[in-house]
């Protein structure tokens, strides 16, 4: 019945360390995105794709890379942890992305811990 | 630079209305959107506009004017488990979702 799920969903980790989250929907959906929602609550997109193509790359730190290997799933994969990662980090899917309701779609979160 | 302003926290009474605005400067507009985050989970879809004035679902209506670049959220009938932050997010013209910081909603009995 999940939509779309991540895991995992907590992660306690130390710096320096590499790791990976996964992502996947069954809705069918073209699109896929990653966000990071820091202490203060505020989403900040960071990758998204379109049929497994690249269409939003946002200014984060080239350590984090995102890996579509189908349309369904959206991986993210981060080397060389660092304190300020520590966040939550969602993913999310729409049908599309450009004109119409394309509302996301998102998944239950992996807060990330890193000491 | 893109900008989307909300209050950062409101209180209400429970069975009373509330009233959520979001003003926003953006590079175009390709439609405004307000999702619901409670506590530690995930935003859900609440309500989305692109044309100007009042759209309604159940105890929720979103309104819109893109000549003045503002949109309110009106909670009716508010019930304790409205109790969450809600988020104005607005795509622009790269089809991209900028999102505001939230509104934190605390609802009193």
């Amino acid at each position: 019945d999940t939509a779309v799920s991540q895991t995992p969903k907590y992660l306690v980790t130390q710096m320096g360390n590499d790791k990976s989250i996964k992502c996947e929907q069954n809705l069918g959906h073209d699109t896929m995105y990653w966000y990071k929602q820091d202490s203060k609550k505020f989403l900040k997109i960071m990758f998204s794709y379109n049929n497994k193509e690249l269409i939003i790359n946002e200014t984060v730190p080239n350590r984090f890379s995102p890996k579509s290997p189908d349309k369904a799933h959206l991986n993210l994969h981060i080397n060389s942890l660092e304190l300020g990662d520590s966040a939550v980090y969602f993913c999310a899917s729409s049908q599309g992305w450009r004109e119409g309701y394309n509302e996301q779609f998102f998944g239950p979160g992996t807060r990330l811990t890193v000491l | 630079g893109q900008n989307i302003d909300q209050p950062t926290e409101m209180t209400a009474t429970e069975g009373a209305i509330v009233q959520i605005n979001c003003t926003y400067q953006t590079s175009g507009f390709n439609g405004l959107f307000w999702y619901q985050q409670h506590a530690g989970e995930a935003p859900t879809f609440l309500s989305y506009n692109v044309l100007d004035g009042l759209e309604e679902k159940g105890r929720f209506s979103s309104f819109l004017s893109r000549s003045k670049g503002y949109s309110y959220l009106l909670l009716k009938e508010l019930q304790m488990k409205d109790s969450a932050s809600y988020l104005c997010a607005v795509r622009d013209s790269n089809y991209q979702l900028i999102w505001g910081a939230g509104t934190k909603l605390i609802i009193k009995p």
